[in-house]
């Protein structure tokens, strides 16, 4: 079975700031893919990034980019430039890959406020 | 644009009564998942199915808990007789066959049983 876990509750940052929220996994697959989910207040879930295990190359969308170490078993997100649109709950989430999609499972989820 | 929908959006409801949620999966996508995010478990699977068939219900209490697809377009969680310990926001998802095997969310339900 996989877990996910988020090991920061709450966190928050300054505006126009750098941050860093924190995800580990554990899993025996070699293949799979990892995502990062935003919600905001509407409750909303929005993908915000996807990494395939498979490949090296971290992915970044925008100001949101991601460390990915796989012999750790880490996913970590960076939010850079903070924006008070980024207030959310942000769900680290894991995925086997099957032909087709499978189940998410998702971390407890950290709280990100973004202070003016 | 796209989008999952489901409705209600908001439901509350008497211990004891049934309740009914539906989701609309974005047409041409081939499976559909039914989460429940509360505040102690988080967001967890209660069941989904590819093609219509349901192809995992394991997250789901079976003696009040049912989940359908009559149709393509069509999913349905039902919940008989329903409990305080049901409240909760539902969350239906779909996704296409074929890469990236994205999950698209809808808004989701949330339900409060008293």
């Amino acid at each position: 079975a996989q877990t996910v876990t988020q090991s920061q509750p709450e966190m928050s940052v300054q505006e126009a700031e750098t941050v860093t929220l924190s995800c580990t996994y554990d899993t025996s697959e070699n293949n799979y893919y990892l995502f990062w989910y935003k919600q905001p207040p509407s409750r909303q879930m929005i993908l915000v990034i996807r990494q395939e295990a498979y490949k090296q190359q971290n992915a970044t969308e925008n100001r949101f980019s991601v460390n990915f170490q796989k012999a750790a078993k880490s996913f970590s997100l960076k939010i850079s430039d903070s924006q008070l649109g980024d207030t959310a709950m942000y769900f680290c989430a894991f995925e086997r890959i099957r032909t087709g999609n499978t189940p998410l499972v998702f971390g407890k989820g950290t709280r990100l406020s973004v202070i003016a | 644009d796209a989008r999952v929908t489901q409705t209600p959006r908001h439901k509350v409801t008497e211990m004891g009564q049934e309740v009914t949620m539906r989701c609309q999966p974005i047409l041409g996508h081939n499976t559909v998942f039914w989460y429940r995010q509360t505040m102690m478990q988080g967001l967890e699977l209660l069941a989904y199915f590819r093609n219509r068939a349901p192809l995992d219900d394991s997250g789901m209490p079976k003696d009040r808990f049912s989940a359908e697809m009559p149709d393509a377009t069509l999913a349905t969680l039902k919940i008989q007789p329903s409990e305080p310990r049901d409240s909760a926001v539902y969350f239906c998802a779909s996704g296409y066959r074929g890469y990236p095997y994205e999950q698209y969310f809808g808004p989701g339900t949330r339900l409060t049983v008293t």
